[in-house]
């Protein structure tokens, strides 16, 4: 089993929908949760940490629920730009600086 | 350099035949980062240098992978009679500070897609 599991899809979406997806993570260690964007053919960069109260940065909602051990991220108002690879990352204090990928998940917007 | 630069972007390489992929860390940044990511995959980690000092290697897949960061800047990602099995995009990152992991964004290079024929 992975240590970071998504759903790979792709997610079809409605330009203006809202789409959400989640990571299941196994290590009940983790302490440091992020989300990266990665374009086709690009570098990963990184969208937004993941605080345990939940957080939000415009569009883009994460969450965090430690018991399940499980994140999420929500997109409200999709934008064709938002087609991309959300990958969901996780640290653990053991792991020093490293960090863990899941494999991603895909989403496409559509006009 | 503005951002993390990574050389060549592109490597095909024969089976057997020996590589070397450099990353050039953002300028200042102490911890460098190497990871292979295979196709429709998420990146995996293979080594963790702080300055000069390669403090992980514990996702190196085999001895044939070696990395160094000689002087704490520039890193050289080497591997040895390349396999079929090694083709993959090989990404860099470094960050700024090994401190608070949630203070500490790794920023990526573009990588080097590496095809072994």
């Amino acid at each position: 089993r992975k240590e970071v599991e998504q759903d790979p899809g792709p997610f079809n979406v409605p330009e203006g929908a809202t789409v959400a997806f989640n990571c299941t993570y196994s290590n009940s260690a983790s302490q440091s949760f992020f989300w990266y964007r990665q374009d086709c053919r690009k570098e990963p960069k990184l969208l937004m940490s993941v605080y345990s109260s939940g957080n939000e940065d415009g569009r883009f909602t994460a969450q965090l629920n430690r018991a399940s051990q499980y994140i999420s991220l929500l997109i409200r108002d999709s934008k064709l730009s938002d087609s991309a690879t959300y990958l969901c990352v996780v640290n653990a204090k053991a792991a020093g600086n490293k960090l863990t990928f899941g494999g991603g998940t895909r989403v496409l917007v559509k006009p | 350099g503005a951002g993390v630069s990574q050389s060549p972007r592109y490597k095909v390489a024969k089976r057997g035949q020996d590589v070397a992929l450099r990353c050039d860390p953002i300028s200042g940044h102490v911890s460098l980062f190497w990871y292979q990511q295979a196709l429709g995959q998420g990146p995996e980690f293979l080594t963790y240098f702080q300055n000069e000092a390669q403090l992980d290697k514990s996702g190196l897949p085999s001895d044939r992978f070696f990395a160094e960061r000689p002087e704490g800047s520039v890193s050289t990602l080497k591997i040895q009679r390349t396999q079929q099995e090694d083709s993959a995009v090989y990404l860099c990152a470094s960050s700024l500070d090994p401190g608070l992991l949630a203070k500490n964004i790794q920023y990526f290079g573009a990588g080097t897609r590496l095809s072994v024929l």
